[in-house]
């Protein structure tokens, strides 16, 4: 069974980098897409952006500018950072599996990260 | 605003049927990109439910259906249960801006 744990700081000071790592337990990561996304309070769910086990990227357009994923397989980990965040980027962050038709069935438990001073 | 609509809220009767639909465009389910759904308690890991239309994963009770017509697609739960409360997200990928994910922006389910 492939289980996904997202980690990093629970909190974020304004116009600073939120920093957030997957590691992956039960696969490989090659073949397979891994993802980022994201769910403010009371809000739907939102893509930031996914990586190729190769290192190849894609980013919501409009969090282009801001995002950065990064893997590294032989950790069976990949990262997200997100930058100049403001209180609009607090929200519990999931990562996920992502299958050749662009969907998501591995999803971490999600890790809520609050941006303020 | 989310790019895939969806009603806010639906509900039911245990026993009941229900529908949740997603609603797109020309630019993602209109062009023929599939569509999944998910089924998503708070804080928990949200779950898939159908994958490409009218798929279910292994584990998935055949209670759950998805269709998919035109720019349109829905998600039916016959034999409705007080567990099957939750929130449901279509998803779907759209060809604009060079191309992305995209998600409804979610149907609370209420068993009444």
């Amino acid at each position: 069974q492939v289980q996904l744990q997202e980690s990093g700081p629970g909190l974020v000071k304004p116009s600073e980098t939120l920093s957030l790592t997957c590691t992956v337990s039960g696969d490989s990561m090659s073949s397979h897409f891994w993802g980022w996304i994201r769910q403010p309070p009371g809000k739907g769910l939102e893509w930031i952006g996914q990586i190729y086990y190769s290192g190849s990227t894609n980013y919501n357009p409009y969090l282009r500018s801001r995002v950065s994923i990064s893997v590294d397989t032989s950790k069976k980990q990949f990262s997200l950072k997100l930058t100049s965040v403001t209180a609009a980027d607090t929200a519990v962050y999931y990562c996920a599996r992502r299958l050749g038709a662009i969907y998501f069935d591995f999803w971490g438990q999600g890790l809520l990260v609050t941006v303020s001073s | 605003q989310s790019v895939l609509t969806q009603p806010p809220s639906v509900s039911g009767a245990p026993g009941q049927r229900v529908t949740i639909s997603c609603t797109g465009s020309s630019s993602n389910i209109g062009t023929g990109f599939d569509v999944h759904w998910y089924q998503h308690l708070p804080g928990t890991a949200p779950r898939l439910l159908i994958y490409s239309n009218n798929n279910r994963p292994s584990g998935v009770p055949d209670r759950f259906s998805g269709s998919k017509s035109g720019t349109s697609a829905s998600l039916a739960i016959t034999g409705l249960q007080a567990e099957d409360e939750a929130d449901y997200y279509c998803q779907s990928y759209d060809n604009s801006l060079s191309g992305y994910v995209i998600f409804g922006g979610g149907t609370k389910l209420t068993v009444l």
